[in-house]
């Protein structure tokens, strides 16, 4: 069965530094979504993502965050200046459309900012 | 701001009997739910899902009941299995442009054998 992929599974980065998630969604999907747990809490909607541009972002999704899908096949999530509260995991999921179809997520990334 | 509820942190049930989870919304602007099963380390895999054109779902062991005017709905899995222990998590999309969902903080079903 078809699957999304994340990479790395777990990142370990310095306050201030950049990183980057990377997911590949399943080929034949169109929407494509971030989410994050931050440990304890809810799983939080960032943002979608659909026809190379933004469809909705949450207040969480700042100027500090961006994604972009630099070929036919991957979906990147950048932190641009990590924080102590980035610490999270982070879910990459997508979706076949926006009609009642479930979001198939990744196994995710476990980010720690120390 | 807690569109969906569960209030239920825990569930333990023994292996054969009925597990019942619930979850509570209160966004009248729902229309399609969802019921996710996660393993530790793992994403937020699909179970179930039920329109609110329905009332009812049932995939094999597993059946959801949505109660629109209770802004209510359940999770039963029947019979349970000890593979079923896991977080349980309800979530809720509205019409938007991209659906996106709108999670409860899940229940930590535990069967116990």
């Amino acid at each position: 069965e078809p699957e999304v992929t994340q990479t790395p599974s777990h990142q370990v980065t310095q306050m201030g530094q950049e990183v980057i998630l990377r997911c590949v969604p399943i080929s034949n999907h169109l929407y494509f979504y971030w989410y994050r747990q931050i440990l304890g809490q809810k799983v939080e909607f960032l943002v979608s993502f659909y026809n190379n541009e933004i469809s909705e972002k949450s207040e969480i999704f700042d100027d500090q965050f961006s994604v972009e899908r630099p070929d036919g096949s991957n979906f990147t999530l950048k932190i641009r200046s990590t924080k102590l509260e980035d610490s999270a995991m982070y879910f990459c999921a997508s979706s076949p459309w926006t009609g009642v179809s479930p979001l198939h997520f990744g196994n995710g990334t476990r980010l720690t900012v120390t | 701001d807690q569109q969906v509820k569960q209030n239920s942190p825990s569930l333990s049930v023994q292996e054969g009997r009925i597990s019942i989870l619930n979850c509570d919304y209160t966004n009248s602007m729902f229309d399609y739910f969802l019921w996710y099963k996660k393993y530790p380390a793992e994403g937020p895999t699909f179970l179930i899902s039920i329109s609110s054109i329905k009332d009812k779902n049932e995939d094999g062991r597993f059946t959801v009941f949505l109660n629109k005017s209770a802004k209510h709905l359940s999770l039963h899995i029947v019979p349970s299995q000890p593979g079923d222990s896991a977080v349980y998590f309800c979530a809720a999309s509205g019409s938007g442009s991209a659906r996106q969902l709108t999670f409860g903080s899940g229940t930590q079903l535990t069967v116990l054998p």
